[in-house]
């Protein structure tokens, strides 16, 4: 029972470009989304947080989108930079204190 | 500061032999955190610790599988009688508390590969 999807295993990006990465989630109880980076042999590094009152959370190139009536977040990244190519899980917590539940993860690839 | 480690970094093992992983979170951490990734999959919940307690050990996937920490400090997950559907990678994590705004560092992993 797959409560957080990322259907696009992949996605490959020019250098200044935008990248849109999406998430879905079916767990109406979840109200806190986090986006974590990840490289390889390594753990993963927490990138951007939305609450469940907001729809849109902003930090220098990174912003997350909240569709609550969708169940649906996005993280765009713009400017892309060859630094952003890693893995991108998306996680949502709800009412069970502590517990993140993660995406399967998007690989992010920025072409110079 | 120093961030969270764990150790072994690798781990290779023969099935039905025991394991034990060790996690240090970054201190003054009252929450910490198991996970495990296995292959091509998302980071899946195992147990967390508030102190020393753990109120939820419900992510555990077998009773094979148990998990101690001693004070607010150092936490060892073992795997008893290990299985090849143990092998991932188990991540530990700690966070300040169990705040849901609190972040939850996370350290490099324990890859586990059970021949």
């Amino acid at each position: 029972d797959q409560q957080v999807k990322q259907n696009s295993p992949s996605l490959s990006v020019q250098e200044g470009r935008i990248s849109i990465l999406n998430c879905d989630y079916t767990n109406s109880m979840f109200d806190y989304f986090l986006w974590y980076k990840k490289y390889p042999a390594e753990g993963p590094t927490f990138l951007i947080s939305i609450s469940s009152i907001k729809d849109k959370n902003e930090d220098g190139r990174f912003t997350v989108f909240l569709n609550k009536s969708a169940k649906h977040l996005s993280l765009h990244i713009v400017p892309s930079q060859p630094g952003d190519s890693a893995v991108y899980f998306c996680a949502a917590m709800g009412t069970s204190y502590g517990k993140l539940t993660f995406g399967q993860g998007t690989i992010l690839t920025v072409h110079p | 500061g120093a961030g969270v480690s764990q150790s072994p970094s690798n781990k290779v093992t023969e099935k039905g032999k025991d394991v034990e992983l060790r996690c240090d979170p970054i201190s003054g951490h009252t929450a910490l955190y198991w996970y495990r990734q296995r292959l091509g999959q998302g980071l899946e919940f195992l147990i967390y610790f508030q102190g020393n307690s753990a109120p939820d050990k419900s992510g555990l996937p077998s009773d094979r599988f148990s998990a101690e920490r001693t004070g607010e400090s150092v936490s060892t997950l073992t795997i008893q009688r290990t299985q090849q559907e143990d092998s991932a990678v188990y991540l530990c994590a700690s966070s300040p508390t169990l705040v849901s705004t609190d972040t939850q560092y996370f350290g490099p992993g324990t890859r586990l590969t059970v021949l």
